[in-house]
């Protein structure tokens, strides 16, 4: 299953609210996970099931969506959410978004 | 805590051969899938395929049947990735990463840089 992650590149200022978006090219059931990987670091669990937050994130993210489009929300943009933030579809195999990376304006 | 630590960094020649290890803490070992990511520099992440950590069974993602082998040391709570004839194109960054019960990776080996060059 393709999945397609846009923007690519995203600038925005500390305490802006930033969507980044996520579509899958089938419907996957809402088994949707989006991960942050900073430079030089593994990925971090960010999100799974599409919405749900995983233990010790910031509740200043969130996940929504269902069918095939799906979307990260940062509510108020810190700079410590520098990095680049990938989708990954696990209904059918597994396969990754291409990344949007997030950098401060 | 849980923990997945991976072997060092590897500078190969086209043709050898290289075995990364990710040795699990902190949970039993067996219960849950340990999967293989390849990140090429300055790319995305791309699933490499994983093996059932109580079974042994490996699976592949298309791209990487032939010269890929996940292997276990389940006495040491280790997986491992073995690459034979290396080529240029196989130099990465390796992940070793958990999977949770519904398919999602909860946490991740820091990586191995293995590089490919004559």
């Amino acid at each position: 299953i393709q999945m397609t992650q846009s923007p690519s590149l995203l600038s925005a200022s500390v305490g802006d609210r930033v969507t980044l978006s996520c579509k899958a090219g089938q419907n996957i059931n809402n088994y949707l996970a989006w991960y942050q990987q900073k430079l030089g670091e593994a990925p971090k669990l960010l999100i799974y099931n599409a919405n749900s937050l995983q233990t010790g994130i910031p509740s200043r993210f969130s996940g929504s969506g269902s069918g095939t489009d799906y979307t990260l929300t940062i509510s108020s943009l810190q700079p410590e959410d520098v990095a680049t933030y990938f989708c990954q579809q696990y209904n059918s195999w597994t396969t990754f978004g291409a990344g949007t990376k997030l950098e401060l304006k | 805590q849980i923990q997945l630590v991976q072997s060092g960094p590897e500078l190969k020649k086209p043709g050898e051969s290289v075995k990364i290890s990710c040795k699990a803490s902190g949970y039993t070992f067996t219960d849950y899938a340990m999967h293989w990511v390849k990140q090429a520099p300055g790319k995305g992440l791309k699933w490499m395929g994983w093996i059932n950590t109580y079974t042994g069974k490996p699976t592949y993602a298309d791209d990487f049947k032939g010269r890929f082998v996940f292997s276990l040391e389940a006495s040491a709570s280790t997986a491992n990735l073995q690459i034979s004839n290396l080529k240029n194109e196989d130099t990465a960054t390796y992940f070793c990463a958990r999977e949770c019960t519904f398919g999602y990776f909860d946490y991740w080996g820091q990586g191995v840089m293995v590089t490919v060059s004559s």
